[in-house]
């Protein structure tokens, strides 16, 4: 089984559409999530970092984490054509461990 | 303010070669990751640089090594490469203060082992 699963998708929605792309965990040791957004032929950008169970938002953007569940979400409101990117999924234990953990990522296009 | 930059951003080899790829990170850093990221999945970590030594070490072969200079840029060396190196390796650069938390990554370099 592996650390961090997340659904490639991938994933066609409207404009305007609400988005949500989720993340799976079975490493309880991880404490900290974050999202990265990485458009094609770029390196991946930070998006949302969270380090506690509930929601968090920013803009259009909100993280959410249930470590009961080990689940994470990243929900976007009024997606637009340049939301179009591939979203990725990090997390990690922190502390000594300075290695990140990524999910596949789920490709999304938002179409006009 | 320059971000991550890498070098080159396109690199072409044949198996049992071997490679240098190069990485400034942003301006104040003083940290740099190495991820590979392969066709379809997430950036699995190489490494990390600080203060000149390697301070934690991924899942990789020893044919996988680097060095960060006293100015904390840094490289990224593969011998021996095989066609499963084709990837693109990713260089993320922070400043320690803490977790990664701030990660900020380059455009990669997008290795073709032929």
């Amino acid at each position: 089984q592996k650390e961090v699963e997340q659904d490639p998708g991938p994933l066609s929605v409207p404009e305007g559409a609400i988005v949500s792309l989720n993340c799976t965990y079975s490493n309880s040791a991880f404490q900290y999530f974050m999202w990265y957004r990485q458009y094609s032929r770029k390196g991946p950008e930070l998006l949302m970092y969270t380090y506690s169970s509930g929601n968090k938002e920013d803009g259009r953007f909100t993280a959410q984490v249930d470590k009961s569940s080990k689940y994470i979400s990243l929900f976007i409101r009024d997606s637009q054509p340049s939301d179009s990117a591939t979203y990725l999924c990090a997390m990690t234990s922190g502390g000594s461990n300075y290695k990140l953990t990524f999910g596949k990522g789920t490709l999304l296009t938002v179409n006009p | 303010d320059a971000g991550v930059t890498q070098s080159p951003t396109h690199l072409i080899k044949t198996r049992g070669q071997q490679v240098t790829l190069r990485c400034s990170p942003k301006s104040g850093h003083d940290t740099v990751s190495w991820y590979q990221q392969a066709l379809g999945q997430g950036p699995q970590f190489i490494f990390q640089y600080y203060e000149e030594e390697e301070r934690q070490r991924g899942n990789f072969p020893d044919r996988f090594s680097g060095h960060q200079f006293p100015n904390y840029s840094s490289e990224l060396n593969v011998n021996a490469l095989l066609l499963g190196d084709s990837a693109l390796y990713l260089c993320a650069s922070s400043l320690t203060t803490g977790w990664n938390e701030k990660l900020f990554f380059g455009s990669g370099t997008q290795l073709s082992v032929l």
